[in-house]
């Protein structure tokens, strides 16, 4: 069965340090993979995702991930992070088999330190 | 466009009374979604609808309805609230299966 792992609940770093969150996920066929950003009291938006082609995809805010079918993560990363970055991240795969639907992982919640 | 709209922000409710949970789109999506979040579990599909009339169970479907009568609006429907149904509920739509979601603002709800 699909599934993702976030292995880390809780992250804390200084703001201007760089960060990297992981996900990893199990998936037989190429995945579909998606970041999320929940930032207290509000709904997932989308950081950015990954279908195919170069491994490294940009997203929003300055945040990047990098998919390694070897390792089968999809690893959320930010060169410096600032302090309205504190907020819950989310990594997910969408299943392709019958209807398309999200596994989302238990997510990291980011601490920024001033 | 006001996105995805989610009418109560907060509910308590009693052990065995009924409520729905309103959710609107106004982007002309045709897949709507579902999820409960509870702490350190991430976020589970309740239901899902690809489309006006067409709706089905995702993983945690027990203890609640949906209908699609409109493209815009998916209610959820809890009949027999259990203490188990505490969470926050969080509607999304997307224009398809693969698209990005988009998230309305949840509904907390306690049951006690």
């Amino acid at each position: 069965a699909q599934s993702v792992t976030q292995p880390d609940i809780h992250i804390t770093v200084s703001e201007g340090a760089s960060l990297e969150l992981r996900c990893n996920y199990s998936y037989g066929a190429t995945p579909y993979l998606f970041w999320y950003v929940q930032s207290p009291g509000q709904g997932l938006q989308l950081l950015l995702k990954y279908f195919s082609g170069d491994t490294l995809v940009q997203g929003i805010k300055g945040f990047e991930a990098e998919f390694k079918r070897s390792q089968s993560s999809f690893n959320l990363r930010k060169p410096s992070v600032h302090w309205s970055d504190a907020a819950e991240y989310f990594c997910a795969v969408v299943t392709t088999s019958g209807t398309y639907k999200y596994i989302f992982g238990t997510g990291t919640r980011l601490k920024v330190l001033a | 466009n006001a996105g995805v709209t989610q009418t109560p922000k907060f509910r308590i409710l009693k052990i065995g009374q009924s409520m729905t949970l309103q959710c609107t789109q106004d982007m002309n999506h045709n897949y709507m979604y579902w999820y409960r979040q509870d702490p350190g579990m991430g976020l589970k599909l309740i239901y899902y609808s690809v489309g006006a009339g067409i709706t089905d169970k995702g993983e945690v479907p027990n203890g609640y309805n949906v209908s699609r009568s409109t493209t815009e609006d998916f209610p959820l429907r809890l009949e027999l609230a259990a203490p188990s149904q505490t969470s926050v509920y969080f509607c999304a739509s997307a224009s398809g299966g693969l698209y990005e979601q988009y998230f309305g603002p949840g509904t907390r709800l306690t049951v006690t």
